[in-house]
């Protein structure tokens, strides 16, 4: 079936990285873009970053441009956000969701992963 | 950065009620935007996309509608596991920004 599923998270120290994976399956791969969105506890979501379908272009959040990195492998479908030097602030459940390519409409995150908790703290 | 603003934060509501929610955004966003229902320890799910679109799959008593600035959530008749937070979202530029969320809560 259509599915995300995210690995990677853990309880860090500030100033360390991480890497988080979404592995993707049931469906092309190729034909859609991957985002990270965040939610930090007992808050709303914050949309963190996106790589297009190609992997030819990234953007970010300004709260992490600069300290995290996403990349994707088509041929292993899936796609890694490396975060690093982590702040108290990073701390959330971070769900990775797909986003299909149009220019004519906006069609929606229509399938997210569980999510994978990221603790940073001393 | 475009903002988006919900409204309300939270509102109390019955089996049966008719809600609208109101999402409005800094600046103009054309039907750019998607609505999503989140429930306690759940990943957000897709109610809405292209601003009005119902999702696959999502019950009929969901519709949204607006264009440009200003949009609307409406549950016709809710439903007892309607009472969750939803939350808009603009895709006309990055980065892309959510709302802050309303939390439907049972009265």
């Amino acid at each position: 079936q259509v599915q995300l599923v995210e690995s990677g998270g853990g309880v860090v120290q500030p100033g360390k990285s991480l890497t988080l994976s979404c592995a993707a399956s049931g469906f092309t791969f190729t034909n859609y873009d991957i985002h990270w969105v965040r939610q930090a506890p007992g808050k709303g979501l914050e949309w963190v970053a996106v790589i297009r379908s190609d992997g030819n272009k990234e953007y970010y959040a300004d709260s992490v441009k600069g300290r995290s990195t996403i990349s994707r492998d088509n041929s292993k479908k899936t796609v890694y956000l490396r975060m690093n030097s982590l702040r108290a602030e990073d701390t959330a459940v971070y769900y990775c969701t797909r986003v299909g390519r149009s220019v004519v409409q906006y069609s929606g995150m229509d399938v997210w992963g569980q999510g994978t908790t990221v603790a940073v703290s001393s | 950065d475009i903002q988006m603003t919900q409204s309300p934060s939270s509102v109390s509501a019955s089996v049966g009620d008719r809600v609208t929610i109101t999402c409005r955004a800094s600046q103009g966003i054309s039907s750019w935007l998607a609505w999503y229902q989140q429930k306690p320890g759940n990943a957000p799910k897709l109610l809405i996309y292209a601003a009005s679109t119902l999702q696959y799959g999502v019950p009929s008593r969901f519709s949204g509608g607006g264009s440009g600035t200003v949009f609307t959530l409406t549950i016709s008749s809710l439903q007892p596991e309607d009472f969750a937070t939803y939350y808009c979202q603009q895709a006309k530029s990055f980065p892309y920004t959510f709302g802050q969320g309303t939390k439907l809560e049972i009265k």
